[in-house]
């Protein structure tokens, strides 16, 4: 299974401001997902990232808010931009097949 | 009604005992099925998977499907206070395609 670096690990922020959180695949796939979990909730999917195409989002999250970039097939970065207390979450990455996960970045927003 | 439905919990159960976690869906295009042990602030480690209706063993674990009733389950045999952490259960129609679906997840607590 691919093994996935993900940073930063945790990161307290002021509102109005963005956070760029980074996910590094040891090995090259094409899709990415992006996951929100919610305090004591479960995880939701953002969005799906292909190398060499626009992300695909899912109901309730918008491009503007979580912009997605996916320069090569091992690399991946999620924005929180202009982020409120309501974005407080712990965003994941995950990658196809394999089914395996980031340890996750805890945001805080206040 | 959320397309996949698990019991929160907590659930506490001696250590030992056999542990049976559950999770029904609505959405007949999942084919694919997941359990996930997420240990606190940690990512979600998966378990295991399985393709479309029956049983697989891993050691302690089985999950099992039964996609004519839209229910799957996760058995924990001679449960162990490692074990201890929450549970999600997962699903897809894409076979590593598409992203997951997840269960809001099971808190499992094991007694020494």
């Amino acid at each position: 299974s691919a093994v996935i670096s993900q940073k930063p690990s945790r990161d307290i922020c002021q509102r109005g401001t963005s956070l760029t959180i980074q996910c590094q695949v040891d090995s090259q796939v094409t899709m990415m997902f992006w996951y929100r979990q919610q305090p004591g909730q479960s995880l939701t999917l953002i969005a799906t990232a292909n190398q060499g195409s626009e992300a695909t989002y899912e109901s309730g999250f918008v491009i503007d808010k979580f912009p997605i970039s996916r320069p090569n097939l091992t690399f991946s970065t999620l924005t929180v931009s202009n982020m409120s207390p309501e974005d407080s979450s712990i965003y994941l990455c995950s990658v196809e097949k394999g089914y395996t996960f980031g340890s996750g970045t805890r945001l805080t927003v206040v | 009604q959320k397309e996949v439905e698990q019991d929160p919990g907590p659930l506490s159960v001696p250590e030992g005992a056999i542990v049976s976690l559950n999770c029904t869906y609505s959405n007949s295009a999942f084919q694919y099925f997941m359990w996930y042990r997420q240990y606190s602030r940690k990512g979600p480690e998966l378990l295991m998977y399985t393709y479309s209706s029956g049983n697989k063993e891993d050691g302690r674990f089985t999950a099992q499907v039964d996609k004519s009733s839209k229910y799957i389950s996760l058995f924990i045999r001679d449960s162990q206070p490692s074990d201890s952490a929450t549970y999600l259960c997962a699903m897809s129609g894409g076979g590593g395609a598409d992203g997951l679906t997840f269960g809001k997840g099971t808190h499992l607590i094991i007694q020494p």
